[in-house]
């Protein structure tokens, strides 16, 4: 099993430029979620997803999109990025009751 | 909705010290305690947990309290040794199934 793997690994980008980020485990859970970390700020919730074919906003939806693709993969879109979306990124995913398995994370850097 | 607090901010220890991180939550309905530990330039992974009707988990050279009363739990780690530098955060669940992290604890091991 890969369990939560995350694409990119880093990023930069210009402010205004648009970009996904893709996520997908093989552990066969229903739920998913978006985190980013920033220094001293611990995990903030952005998106997650209950089961295929829902999404809930998090503590800090702003700026952001999610597809839930299917059962393995939920995506994160930065329509126009901005310099305060700088962070890193964490894809988690959970069966219901149990504990989360996190990606590797994405290193985003908006210029 | 649920607030949880974590301190240290930072601990440093020499290494075949205790080290202990607390946590404090304000949701009497949270039954689900889970820490996890985040290596430098890796996604978080979960280490211990411990559930509302339980007072103490041990797990080798880790072990977590709860105190329900006072809404707060620890986890201990004894004989600490350079491996164990890394990044801890806390959380807590309650009736929803999305935990609320603590802003983490960089510990630092000293050989």
């Amino acid at each position: 099993n890969a369990g939560v793997t995350q694409t990119p690994k880093f990023q930069v980008l210009k402010t205004g430029q648009s970009m996904t980020l893709q996520c997908a485990q093989d552990m066969n859970h229903n739920s998913m979620y978006w985190y980013r970390q920033d220094p001293g700020m611990g995990l903030r919730l952005i998106y997650y997803s209950a089961s295929e074919g829902t999404t809930d906003k998090g503590e800090v939806p702003n700026g952001y999109n999610v597809s839930r693709l299917n059962k393995r993969e939920f995506s994160l879109r930065l329509e126009s990025a901005a310099p305060s979306q700088t962070s890193v990124y964490f894809c988690a995913s959970s069966a219901e009751g149990r504990e989360q398995y996190f990606g590797p994370g994405t290193r985003l850097t908006v210029t | 909705g649920e607030n949880v607090e974590q301190h240290p901010s930072t601990l440093s220890v020499q290494e075949g010290d205790s080290a202990v991180i607390k946590c404090t939550y304000s949701d009497s309905a949270s039954n689900y305690f889970p820490w996890y530990k985040q290596e430098l330039g890796k996604g978080p992974q979960l280490i211990i947990d411990i559930r509302s009707n339980v007072g103490e988990k041990k797990d080798q050279r880790i072990a977590v309290t709860l105190n329900k009363t006072a809404k707060h739990f620890s986890l201990h780690i004894t004989e600490t040794q350079p491996e164990d530098s890394a990044v801890y955060f806390c959380a807590a669940r309650g009736g929803s199934y999305i935990p609320t992290f603590g802003r983490g604890t960089s510990l630092i091991v000293h050989p």
